[in-house]
């Protein structure tokens, strides 16, 4: 069935460097995207999201990405600290179905 | 500040004895969802209430139930908890197809 997918389990990044964590959907018809934080033993924390009108879009220090021609998703983390050391999950939402269907979760590892 | 709260954060119950675990929101959304979460594994959504309508997954075990009595109140019971059952399990809350936000979950352990 149509699912969302990450192409990376695990990202080790340097302490300062820029970080990307990638999502790879299925679901053309997916109208409304989010990446979400988990630190250990916590629920999903919301970093940001994006509608499909758009291609981009930025937060404090991130940055999501669409690119609807290949159904991908990217997450930019800029000057990553060790305090964004977690799992990430994008999401997926299509029409009015109000359901999010999660990605496998990507585990980003700061190093100091 | 509005919130989805969960209680308890850690649940310990036998094998086979029903539990219920329970959630609470002040964000007056009128969705409410609850997510089954393993091990190094994606949220899966078990079930989910829009307004007093309940929506099962087509593979949600019959063994899990849900209640919603009021907008701010969402209760998942297991009506025989198994060894397999044993996970987080994360309630969360929407304005119709937006603003989703999640409980910090409960960790439920099977013995």
């Amino acid at each position: 069935g149509e699912s969302v997918g990450l192409h990376l389990p695990t990202l080790s990044v340097q302490e300062g460097d820029n970080s990307i964590i990638n999502c790879a959907y299925s679901n053309s018809a997916s109208d409304y995207f989010i990446w979400y934080k988990q630190e250990s033993g916590k629920g999903p924390q919301f970093i940001i999201d994006i509608r499909s009108n758009m291609d981009k879009r930025q937060g404090q220090r991130v940055t999501v990405l669409l690119n609807k021609t290949v159904k991908h998703l990217s997450l930019q983390i800029a000057a990553t600290q060790p305090g964004d050391s977690a799992v990430y999950f994008c999401a997926e939402n299509k029409d009015a179905g109000n359901m999010l269907t999660f990605g496998g979760g990507t585990r980003l590892m700061v190093k100091p | 500040d509005a919130m989805v709260i969960q209680n308890p954060r850690y649940q310990v119950t036998q094998f086979g004895k029903p539990v219920t675990l329970s959630c609470s929101q002040t964000l007056n959304h009128n969705v409410m969802y609850w997510y089954q979460q393993k091990s190094s594994q994606a949220p899966k959504l078990l079930f989910h209430y829009y307004d007093k309508d309940f929506n099962n997954e087509a593979d949600t075990p019959d063994n899990f139930q849900s209640r919603r009595p009021n907008t701010s109140f969402c209760f998942l019971d297991i009506r025989s908890p198994g060894l397999g059952d044993a996970a987080m399990y994360l309630c969360a809350t929407s304005f119709s197809a937006y603003g989703y936000t999640f409980g910090s979950g409960t960790r439920l352990t099977v013995v």
